[in-house]
C-alpha cells in the first residue's frame, strides 16, 4: 500500500497568513494526488485534484503543486473559514489511501 | 444539486450485520463510480470499497474483504454497503462518496453527511 505522510500534523496560524501544508507519498504517484478540507462534524470537501487543479467553487487562495512523491497545498491568505483539517489522498493505485491530516488552528 | 444521503447506521453487536444505504440525487447515478469511506478518530479517513457505475466491478480494502459487500441499484439511485461479521474496529462514521476522474486520476467530488456505525455488545 502507498503510505501518505502529511506534515505538520498541526499548525497554528493567523488570519491573513500564507501557509503551506505538505504531503509525501511512499512511492511515486505522478500527479494522482487530491486535497480535501474537513470541518468538525462535516464531511470532507474536495479542494484540489490531480495535484494542482482547483475544484469548481473553491476560492483561488487555495493552490496545489507537486509531482512524484512530494506535494504541497498552499493557502495564500488565511480566512477565518479556512481553519479546518486538511487531508491528501492518492489514487495512483488501489487501495486508495489518505494522509493522516493536518489540523490548521487559529493562533 | 448533488445530494448523497446515508442511512442505516446505528449500534451493531460483534458478529452481527448492518446495511448502509446512500440515496443519490442531482446527477446521472449510473454514470459514476461510487465509494464508501470511513473515518475513525484513531485511523483518520480510510477507503473501504468502490463500485463502478454499472455495478459490474467492485473493489475492497483488505480489512473488509470477505465481510463487506458493496452494491447499487441504479433504478433507485441508491448505493449499499452490507456489513457482516461486525468487529469493534468497524466502529466509524461511514461516508458514501461520488467518484470522478479517469484512469488513475480518481477523486471524491461529493460526499454524504456520514452514518455512524458503532459496534458494541
Amino acid at each position: 500500500d502507498i503510505q501518505m505522510t502529511q506534515s505538520p500534523s498541526s499548525l497554528s496560524a493567523s488570519v491573513g497568513d500564507r501557509v503551506t501544508l505538505t504531503c509525501r507519498a511512499s512511492q511515486i504517484i505522478t500527479s494522482y494526488l487530491n486535497w480535501y478540507q474537513q470541518k468538525p462534524g462535516k464531511a470532507p470537501k474536495l479542494l484540489i485534484y490531480a495535484a494542482s487543479t482547483l475544484q469548481s467553487g473553491v476560492p483561488s487562495r487555495f493552490s496545489g503543486s507537486g509531482s512524484g512523491t512530494d506535494f504541497t497545498l498552499t493557502i495564500s491568505s488565511l480566512q477565518p473559514e479556512d481553519f479546518a483539517t486538511y487531508y491528501c489522498q492518492q489514487s495512483y493505485s488501489t487501495p486508495i489511501t489518505f494522509g493522516q491530516g493536518t489540523r490548521l488552528e487559529i493562533k | 444539486e448533488v445530494q448523497l444521503v446515508e442511512s442505516g447506521g446505528g449500534l451493531g453487536q460483534p458478529g452481527g450485520s448492518l446495511r448502509l444505504s446512500c440515496a443519490a440525487s442531482g446527477f446521472t447515478f449510473s454514470s459514476y463510480a461510487m465509494s464508501w469511506v470511513r473515518q475513525t478518530p484513531g485511523k483518520g479517513l480510510e477507503w473501504v470499497s468502490s463500485i463502478t457505475g454499472s455495478g459490474g466491478s467492485t473493489y475492497y480494502a483488505d480489512p473488509v474483504m470477505g465481510r463487506f459487500t458493496i452494491s447499487r441499484d441504479n433504478s433507485k439511485n441508491t448505493l449499499y454497503l452490507q456489513i457482516n461479521t461486525l468487529r469493534a474496529e468497524d466502529t466509524a462514521v461511514y461516508y458514501c462518496a461520488k467518484g470522478t476522474g479517469g484512469g488513475s486520476s480518481y477523486y471524491f467530488d461529493y460526499w454524504g453527511q456520514g452514518s455512524l456505525v458503532t459496534v458494541s455488545s
